[in-house]
């Protein structure tokens, strides 16, 4: 079994839709992390949890929200979808040494 | 500037070719160094962490030089299946556990 699982791995939503995105892990990791790639670009970091009780805003964390509801879980929330929203979706977990560990990720469709 | 630069490449090698990949990095206080591999439209993978004594794991070597935040990743005796994106990626050095990710080098490997 995959140690980072997302769920759901494909999504088509509407515009102004509330949508989940889930992650799960088995890996035991404290430190979680959610991720957005458009097409040609770079990994962008949207939110970063370093436990339960600590959750942080990254580069591009504006349309979204998220929830740690246990160590193995985080959620990310988009509260009203808009088309730029649109991209790849990865969740991912924070090893011993800085490595981080990715989920399969998440396509997100925004029309 | 940029955190980690890439040459995008794309690198077109035939089989059995070397080829070598460069990324630089403007932190200097980045401690963590790695090289991950992304085929398309699926996660990135771990591929090696980069110390500063050089490592190598079977047909990959990587090589950090700290003086001149410099990271290479070197590919031996290439194979159709190394045909992938290198993505160079560098903790951030200022907040424990974030990772900032070069846009990728682009690898095709050719009969």
């Amino acid at each position: 079994d995959a140690d980072v699982t997302q769920t759901p791995r494909n999504r088509i939503t509407k515009t102004g839709k509330r949508i989940m995105l889930e992650c799960s892990q088995t890996k035991g990791h404290d430190r979680m992390y959610w991720y957005r790639q458009d097409p040609g670009l770079g990994l962008q970091l949207i939110y970063y949890s370093f436990d339960v009780k600590d959750i942080n805003k990254g580069e591009i964390s504006d349309g979204y929200s998220v929830s740690r509801q246990a160590q193995a879980k985080f959620s990310l929330s988009l509260e009203s979808a808009i088309p730029n929203q649109t991209a790849l979706y990865f969740c991912a977990t924070g090893g011993s040494y800085y490595e981080q560990y990715f989920g399969p990720g998440t396509r997100l469709t925004v029309t | 500037r940029k955190e980690v630069e890439q040459d995008p490449g794309p690198f077109n090698v035939p089989e059995g070719a070397t080829v070598a990949f460069n990324c630089t990095y403007s932190n200097s206080a980045s401690q963590s160094f790695f090289w991950y591999r992304q085929d398309c439209r699926k996660e990135p993978k771990l591929l090696m962490s980069v110390y500063s004594s050089g490592n190598e794991d079977g047909r990959f070597t990587a090589q950090l030089n700290r003086a001149s935040q410099y990271i290479s990743l070197l590919i031996r005796d290439s194979k159709l299946s190394d045909s992938a994106t290198y993505l160079c990626v560098v903790n951030s050095g200022t907040s424990y556990g974030k990772l900032t990710f070069g846009q990728g080098t682009i690898l095709t490997v050719h009969p």
